[in-house]
């Protein structure tokens, strides 16, 4: 079956510093991704995405990288910040499938002081 | 722009009762609204997809007779869970497309729904 993301994962880091989070797809045909921000007891963030003809896309502050090969996608953020704070879904989705998103198990990041 | 909002925040409910989620898009005129259910420390789980005017489509092993989305107008989605037990205690987040942006989901703020 079609599965996005890995196992959730904690990744700590020092304020100030650069923080990149995970994502592994297994669908090929997928042609959309996007990055989301859930803070706890919200709705889902968008923070950044990137279609599949593109292997970079930056925002402020963030940027994401796609592999197609290895069908891995990345999120850096840079100078990271307490309001980071939060857990941090990949989502995958594509045209023949009316953009229905398919989301990873998601990473929680935890900023540092 | 497009701001979605649901309705209520959180319900706590008896077991056997039934309970309605509104979704609403306060500026806009949402094409699609999907309905997504998420447990404690688990990712968000597509239920099914409603267009205005017509019969949802729900996931594999959603049970649409359980889970009712009715989707009146372009603007309005709601989400019954019939006969609701312990077990369908969750976060439920809504989500909508505008017309000629598909690709695009924007989201609401999720409701709390915890059944006693």
């Amino acid at each position: 079956g079609e599965s996005v993301g890995l196992h959730l994962p904690t990744l700590s880091v020092q304020e100030g510093d650069n923080s990149i989070i995970n994502c592994a797809y297994s669908n090929s045909a997928s042609d959309y991704f996007i990055w989301y921000k859930q803070e706890s007891g919200k709705g889902p963030q968008f923070i950044i995405d990137i279609r599949s003809n593109m292997d970079k896309r930056q925002g402020q502050r963030v940027t994401v990288l796609l592999n197609k090969t290895v069908k891995h996608l990345s999120l850096q953020i840079a100078a990271t910040q307490p309001g980071d704070s939060a857990v941090y879904f990949c989502a995958e989705s594509r045209m023949d499938s009316s953009y229905k998103l398919i989301f990873g198990s998601g990473t929680r990041l935890l900023v540092r002081p | 722009g497009a701001v979605v909002s649901q309705h209520p925040s959180w319900v706590i409910c008896k077991s056997g009762t039934s309970v309605k989620i509104e979704c609403r898009s306060l500026d806009f005129q949402a094409t699609t609204m999907f309905w997504y259910r998420q447990f404690p420390k688990q990712s968000l789980m597509l239920m099914a997809t409603s267009n205005e005017g017509s019969k949802a489509t729900y996931e594999q092993g959603v049970e649409k007779d359980k889970f009712l989305i009715n989707h009146a107008s372009l603007t309005l989605s709601t989400l019954t869970v019939t006969s609701a037990h312990p077990e369908d205690s969750s976060f439920y987040i809504c989500s909508a497309t505008v017309q000629g942006a598909i690709d695009e989901q924007f989201f609401g703020p999720g409701t709390r729904l915890t059944v006693l």
